[in-house]
C-alpha cells in the first residue's frame, strides 16, 4: 500500500462544474495536508493547506479532511479550462517536516 | 522576492560524469529539501536537511551526496550519473514547525543521462 494514494485519472469536468478529487493516507499519525496543482512542465505551487478536520475554503476551493477515515478531498467550484493540471495530495507524517506525495490526478477540464 | 531558485534548468550528461545542481531560498526557512519527479512515480524525496548543518536521507538517497552549505543554500550532487538518474529535479524549503508547513518548490532541472 502507498504511504499516500491518488487516482491518476484523467477526471474530466464540463466547465462550469465541480472537480472532486480524492486522497488516502496510511499514516493515522499524520498532522498535515496539502494540495498543490501542477501544470505540465512547471513546478508545483501550493493551493490549499488544511490542519485539522473539516473543511476549509478558499475561494473556488474547498479542501475536507477526515482523519478518521484517514482521507483528504479537494473540490474545485466552477472549473475553469484553466484548472486543467495534475493536483498532488500531500502528507506531513507525524515525525519530521517531510511531506510525502501522491501520484496525482490529472484533471481536464473542457469548454 | 525569488523564492527558491535552482540552477541549471537543462542539464545533459553522460553516464559516469558528475555535476551539481544548486539550490538558493532567500525566505529565511529552516528546511530544505531535494526531491526527484518521474512519470507515474510522484515526487521521492532524495534528501532533506532541517536545519543549517544537518542532513538526512529521504527516500531515495541512493546516487547522491547533499551539502548545507549555509542557511540559504543546498546543493545535490551526481558524483557518477547514470541513466536511472534521468529525471526532473526539484528543491524546496519550509519553515520548521511543529505540525508542519508547505513546502516552496524551486522551478525545477531537468536532467538527462545518456
Amino acid at each position: 500500500q502507498k504511504e499516500v494514494e491518488q487516482n491518476s485519472g484523467p477526471l474530466s469536468v464540463p466547465e462550469g462544474a465541480i472537480a472532486s478529487l480524492n486522497c488516502t493516507y496510511s499514516d493515522r499519525g499524520s498532522q498535515s495536508f496539502f494540495w498543490y496543482r501542477q501544470y505540465s512542465g512547471k513546478s508545483p505551487e501550493l493551493i490549499m493547506s488544511i490542519y485539522s478536520n473539516g473543511d476549509k475554503e478558499d475561494g473556488r476551493f474547498t479542501a475536507q479532511l477526515n482523519k478518521a477515515s484517514q482521507y483528504v478531498s479537494l473540490l474545485i467550484r466552477d472549473s475553469q479550462p484553466s484548472d486543467s493540471a495534475t493536483y498532488l495530495c500531500a502528507v506531513n507524517k507525524a515525525a519530521g517536516n517531510k511531506l510525502t506525495f501522491g501520484g496525482g490526478t490529472r484533471v481536464l477540464v473542457k469548454p | 522576492n525569488a523564492g527558491v531558485t535552482q540552477t541549471p534548468k537543462f542539464q545533459v550528461l553522460k553516464t559516469g560524469q558528475s555535476m551539481t545542481l544548486q539550490c538558493a531560498q532567500d525566505m529565511n526557512h529552516n528546511s530544505m529539501y531535494w526531491y526527484r519527479q518521474d512519470p507515474g512515480m510522484g515526487l521521492r524525496l532524495i534528501y532533506y536537511s532541517a536545519s543549517e548543518g544537518t542532513t538526512d536521507k529521504g527516500e531515495v538517497p541512493n546516487g547522491y551526496n547533499v551539502s548545507r552549505l549555509n542557511k540559504r543554500e543546498f546543493s545535490l550532487r551526481l558524483e557518477s550519473a547514470a541513466p536511472s538518474q534521468t529525471s526532473v529535479y526539484f528543491c524546496a524549503s519550509s519553515e520548521n514547525v511543529p505540525g508542519g508547513r508547505p513546502l516552496h518548490f524551486g522551478n525545477g532541472t531537468r536532467l538527462t543521462v545518456t
